[in-house]
């Protein structure tokens, strides 16, 4: 069974940092393309990075461009997101997201990013 | 970027009855390998987005056959041809032709 455990979300205030991490099982991880994606409060769904299976393909959303890091240890089975700069604006719940050729076929159940003083 | 616009944003709909879901986007999704990527994803309260459908069309494992999706080019359905109570949620529209990977507003579908 697929399964995507996400961790480090937390309260944040204005311009910290955090890093949310997401444990991948029952499939080869190091065979898919990953994803980050957001569901802000009231709004809808946002994808935030890609990360290609050897990690040599990495894209943004304009709106974390610069301050997100996504980054992957295949020994692990592990996906992270370094966030940096963190504003109101990032609040939101993340999810790690398997890419299976263009569509996102299993989703974690997320982990809450509160950013606010 | 291309531009997801689902209607409507809110559906009520009657237990057994059919409902439908539409999706434009700002361009073609047809993507330089010849294939559409145009998913539908449905998130139940308080659970994580599921993916339904596919490639326009193809089913995700899993996923009943009550649910279809049909269209071309920048033009796309979902249709549920009988509601049932369990597929009260928001649905979404996403694009997966061109980064950034972009979704529809969302549809809200709720018994009446």
């Amino acid at each position: 069974e697929v399964q995507l455990v996400e961790s480090g979300g937390g309260l944040v205030q204005p311009g910290g940092s955090l890093r949310l991490s997401c444990a991948a099982s029952g499939f080869t991880f190091s065979s898919y393309s990953m994803n980050w994606v957001r569901l802000a409060p009231g709004k809808g769904l946002e994808w935030v990075s890609y990360i290609s299976t050897g990690s040599t393909v990495i894209l943004y959303a304009d709106s974390v461009k610069g301050r997100f890091t996504i980054s992957r240890d295949n020994a692990k089975d592990s996906l992270y997101l370094q966030m940096h700069s963190l504003r109101a604006e990032d609040t939101a719940v993340y999810y790690c997201v398997r890419d299976q050729h263009y569509s996102l076929d299993y989703w974690g159940q997320g982990t809450l990013v509160t950013v606010s003083s | 970027d291309i531009v997801m616009i689902q209607t409507p944003l809110s559906s009520p709909v009657t237990l057994g009855q059919p409902a439908s879901i539409f999706c434009r986007s700002s361009q073609s999704l047809v993507h330089g390998d010849g294939n559409t990527y145009l998913s539908w994803l449905q998130q139940r309260p308080g659970q994580p987005p599921r993916l339904l459908i596919y490639k326009i069309s193809d089913r995700f494992s899993g996923v009943p056959d009550r649910f279809s999706g049909s269209g071309a080019g920048t033009d796309f359905t979902l249709k549920i041809s009988r509601v049932e109570a369990e597929d009260v949620g928001v649905y979404y529209c996403m694009q997966a032709a061109q980064f950034p990977w972009t979704f529809g507003q969302g549809t809200k579908v709720e018994i009446e």
